[in-house]
């Protein structure tokens, strides 16, 4: 069974810079999840989506964050303007019909 | 609202020693709780759940989490501790909303 893709693993860019990044999800997970894990301390939601739909974004900082899951399969996440704060591991994960989360191998994003 | 507090920063065990990594948590409803484990540089790794049936739960690489209803505990356990299993653990809770959430990890220290 193929696993959570997500893509770059490593991205350096400056403050101020825009960043995307991708994930595929297992096939057939209809929940994905996009975490944020700063050094040291344990990943936080920042979105959550069913299918398509948002199910909960309420810490995600929407001046400079998004995200998107279009056709309910593959998602992306993107910062624009990036902050020296946003350094941290990316990481996404999905579901199937409340079981456990499966998880990528994550995005190490460094903001100089 | 929902939360996952472990206690511990750091747990430090002689190889061969049992092991407990503590986990209490918070949540309105019936838990569903995990237990997920990181190493350098990668993504997390899922070692057990619990949803419902016997307290005491087995996982992969030896583990065991036993779940207390009163206490509102799920704490992570191995009776003999591998040099292998030093790394940072972190429980999980599932709220109703599919909301999972992580506590701030422990990393385990095996010592040879």
């Amino acid at each position: 069974e193929a696993g959570v893709a997500q893509s770059p693993r490593y991205k350096i860019i400056e403050k101020r810079q825009s960043v995307a990044f991708w994930c595929n999800p297992i096939s057939g997970h209809a929940t994905l999840y996009w975490y944020q894990q700063i050094l040291g301390q344990g990943p936080k939601l920042l979105i959550q989506f069913q299918n398509n739909g948002v199910v909960d974004d309420s810490q995600l900082p929407k001046d400079r964050f998004s995200a998107e899951r279009l056709k309910g399969v593959d998602s992306t996440l993107k910062i624009q303007p990036a902050k020296l704060e946003d350094s941290a591991v990316y990481l996404c994960a999905s579901s199937f019909d409340r079981g456990r989360a499966f998880f990528g191998q994550g995005t190490r994003l460094t903001v100089v | 609202a929902q939360s996952v507090a472990q206690p511990e920063d750091q747990v430090n065990v002689a190889e061969g020693n049992p092991l407990t990594v503590k986990c209490t948590y918070s949540v309105s409803g019936n838990p569903y709780l995990f237990w997920y484990v990181q190493y350098p540089n990668r993504g997390l790794q899922f070692l057990l759940k619990y949803i419902t049936g016997d307290n005491l739960v087995k996982g992969s690489y030896g583990f065991e989490a036993e779940f207390n209803k009163s206490q509102t505990s799920f704490h992570l356990k191995k009776p003999s501790a591998l040099v292998s299993d030093s790394a940072l653990y972190f429980c999980a809770v599932r709220d109703v909303d599919d909301k999972i959430i992580f506590g701030k990890g422990t990393r385990l220290h095996i010592l040879p």
